[in-house]
């Protein structure tokens, strides 16, 4: 079935560090792909999507790029912030229907010191 | 402002008892999903619905049910709580008007607690 697999947290930073946070994902046919974001006491917020390969999305400094030849959708950002502090999840989503449940995987822990 | 609201944000209660946790959307949204969130889990769906009175279930609906009787609000109700249903409760919603990339928006959860 259609799944999503995100590194094992949690992830300790120092500010300015550069951050990587793997995602790869199990679907039939090509999903759309996203990453939410969740600070703490909150509920999540979408921070980026793709929708069909090599498409790179972005935001606030945040990037993941759409790779179906590796099944994976990496978030990066150069320099981290203490405000960066959060869980961070990818999720998947099939296309071609508007009845789009996600997918999710179970969340990363980052926490960046000053 | 269009939003999602839940209610209560905290609650505690007692094994056995029915509860239920409101959820209600401003944005006209067709879909709407309730998740729970548990420590080495991530969010897990419990139900969703893709417009008013449709629902289906989610990969851990047992002691859960939903019913949608307009766009706005979708209930969740705990039949009979038990303590592993102890967890925090997120409701979100979508337009379901985008193929492609249909992004949900979150209400803040409800954190419950069974005694």
């Amino acid at each position: 079935g259609d799944s999503v697999t995100q590194m094992e947290g949690p992830v300790t930073l120092s500010e300015e560090a550069f951050l990587t946070i793997n995602c790869t994902y199990t679907a039939t046919g090509y999903p759309s792909l996203f990453w939410y974001v969740q600070y703490p006491g909150e509920g999540l917020q979408l921070l980026l999507k793709a929708t069909k390969a090599d498409d790179k999305g972005s935001n606030k400094g945040f990037e993941a790029t759409y790779r179906k030849e590796t099944t994976s959708f990496h978030l990066e950002k150069g320099s981290v912030q203490v405000s960066d502090s959060a869980v961070y999840f990818c999720a998947l989503r099939k296309r071609g229907s508007t009845l789009g449940r996600l997918y999710f995987g179970r969340g990363t822990q980052l926490t960046v010191w000053p | 402002d269009a939003e999602i609201t839940q209610s209560p944000r905290h609650k505690i209660t007692e094994t056995g008892r029915q509860v239920t946790l409101a959820c209600h959307q401003t944005w006209n949204h067709n879909n709407m999903f309730w998740y729970r969130q548990d420590l080495g889990h991530g969010l897990r769906l419990i139900h969703y619905s893709y417009g008013v009175h449709d629902t289906n279930k989610g990969e851990v609906s047992d002691g859960y049910s939903v019913s949608r009787s307009n766009t706005e609000d979708l209930p969740l109700t705990l039949e009979s709580a038990a303590s592993s249903q102890t967890s925090v409760y997120f409701c979100a919603s979508s337009a379901g008007t985008e193929i492609f990339a249909d992004t949900q928006y979150f209400g803040p959860g409800t954190r419950l607690t069974v005694l």
